[in-house]
This record gives structure tokens, C-alpha cells and sequence, in this order.
């Protein structure tokens, strides 16, 4: 069975600074792995994905996730922070065990940007 | 290109009532997937259509929950009689395939509630 645990529900941080949002999955399979992100009365946006290829994914705005076998981690950085990044974000993994492509979320982080 | 659409964006009901969410998917996409986050919860798997047959409806809640996708465009959920702890937000999703890595495209979700 497939599990994304995200270890924080709210993370804040100054405009201008590192984010770090934890993501930790577990999967009996090669994981495919994305990270969401809702933006206020918004629908849920791709910002990237891990199909096994490599293990540093680039995604939009700046975002970028590593993908470490060995720690079973999946964890969202940007360098520095906007304000327009305050929004809820999603680590997901895929489900090998149900239909080809249902997805399973984790609880989400909020991140909130200080100006 | 249009993206997913979903309507209503916001429903208020009486315990007993029904009440029927549309899902419009982008044009060309075979796969339709809905989801629903109940207060607190994450974002779960509801089902899965391939264009008009439901490839997966293993996290249907139960009987008093309906989907349809009448000649493979558009999709319906009806919940009849909706109850107390349907209240939550429902999105839905859609891709062109279905196999890893392969991005699922959400609407801006309809939210549910239930008096």
C-alpha cells in the first residue's frame, strides 16, 4: 500500500527567505510522487512530479523536490520565498493498488509568507 | 483551453435533501476522477471513469452516493439524502491517460454543505 505523510500542517516563513515543506511516502513499489498546491478558492495545481527519473525535480515558481530513496522523503524547498507562494500544498503519491491512477494526498501544510 | 469546471461552487442543504455536482472535464480527456475532503481530512479518492464506465468506484462512502458521465463528457454526482458528515469539499479531476506520471487536472472544487 502507498502513504505520503506531510510533518507539518502549517509552516511560516518571511518573504525573502528558504521554505522547506517535509513530505515522507511509503510505497511496496518505484513511487511516482507530485506535490499540488491550492491556492484560495482555486482548483489544485501540478507544481511537480518524481516518475523515477531524476531524483531532483524541477517544478514552477521556482519550486524543486528531492527524491531520496534512502530517508523514504519527498521534501519541497524554494530558495526564497513570495508572498504570492501563501497557499495549502499537497504531497501525493499514486496508487498502484486501486484503478492506474488514483491519487492519495497527504493531510496538506499551509504556508503562510510574512512580509 | 478551458480547464475542468465544476458547478456549483457552493451548495447548502437540509439533512434528507439531494443534491447534484457536475463535473465538466477537459475536452479530449478520457479519464474522470472525483475526490472529496472532508473538514480536516485529506483529500480522498472517490472513483475513477474511463470515457462512460467506471473503471474504479472503491472509495464511494456508500449507496447513498451516485456518479454518472453520460457518453463520456460531463459528470454527475448525486448524494441522496445527503447527510450531516457529507459536507466537504468535492473536486474533480481529469487526464488524457491514466499510467504514471501522468498529470490529473483539477477543477476549483464544490463545496458541500450539509445542515
Amino acid at each position: 500500500a502507498q502513504s505520503v505523510t506531510q510533518l507539518d500542517s502549517h509552516v511560516s516563513v518571511s518573504e525573502g527567505t528558504p521554505v522547506l515543506l517535509r513530505c515522507n511516502y511509503s510505497s511496496s513499489y518505484s513511487p511516482s510522487l507530485f506535490w499540488y498546491v491550492q491556492h484560495p478558492n482555486k482548483g489544485l495545481q501540478l507544481l511537480l512530479k518524481y516518475t523515477s527519473a531524476a531524483t531532483l525535480v524541477k517544478g514552477i515558481n521556482g519550486f524543486e523536490a528531492e527524491f531520496k530513496k534512502s530517508e523514504t522523503s519527498f521534501h519541497l524547498t524554494k530558495p526564497s520565498a513570495h508572498m504570492s507562494d501563501a497557499a495549502e500544498y499537497f504531497c501525493v503519491v499514486r496508487n498502484y493498488g486501486g484503478s492506474q491512477g488514483n491519487l492519495i494526498f497527504g493531510k496538506g501544510t499551509k504556508l503562510s509568507v510574512k512580509p | 483551453e478551458a480547464g475542468v469546471t465544476q458547478f456549483p461552487s457552493h451548495s447548502v442543504i437540509e439533512k434528507g435533501q439531494t443534491v447534484t455536482l457536475r463535473c465538466d472535464p477537459i475536452s479530449g480527456h478520457d479519464n474522470l476522477y472525483w475526490y472529496r475532503r472532508v473538514m480536516g481530512k485529506e483529500i480522498k479518492f472517490l472513483l475513477h471513469f474511463v470515457k462512460e464506465s467506471k473503471q474504479d468506484e472503491s472509495g464511494m462512502p456508500n449507496n447513498r452516493f451516485l456518479a454518472e458521465r453520460t457518453g463520456g463528457t460531463y459528470s454527475t454526482l448525486k448524494v441522496q439524502p445527503a447527510e450531516l458528515e457529507d459536507s466537504g469539499v468535492y473536486f474533480c479531476a481529469s487526464s488524457q491517460l491514466a499510467g504514471a506520471g501522468n498529470e490529473q487536472f483539477f477543477g476549483p472544487g464544490t463545496r458541500l454543505t450539509v445542515l
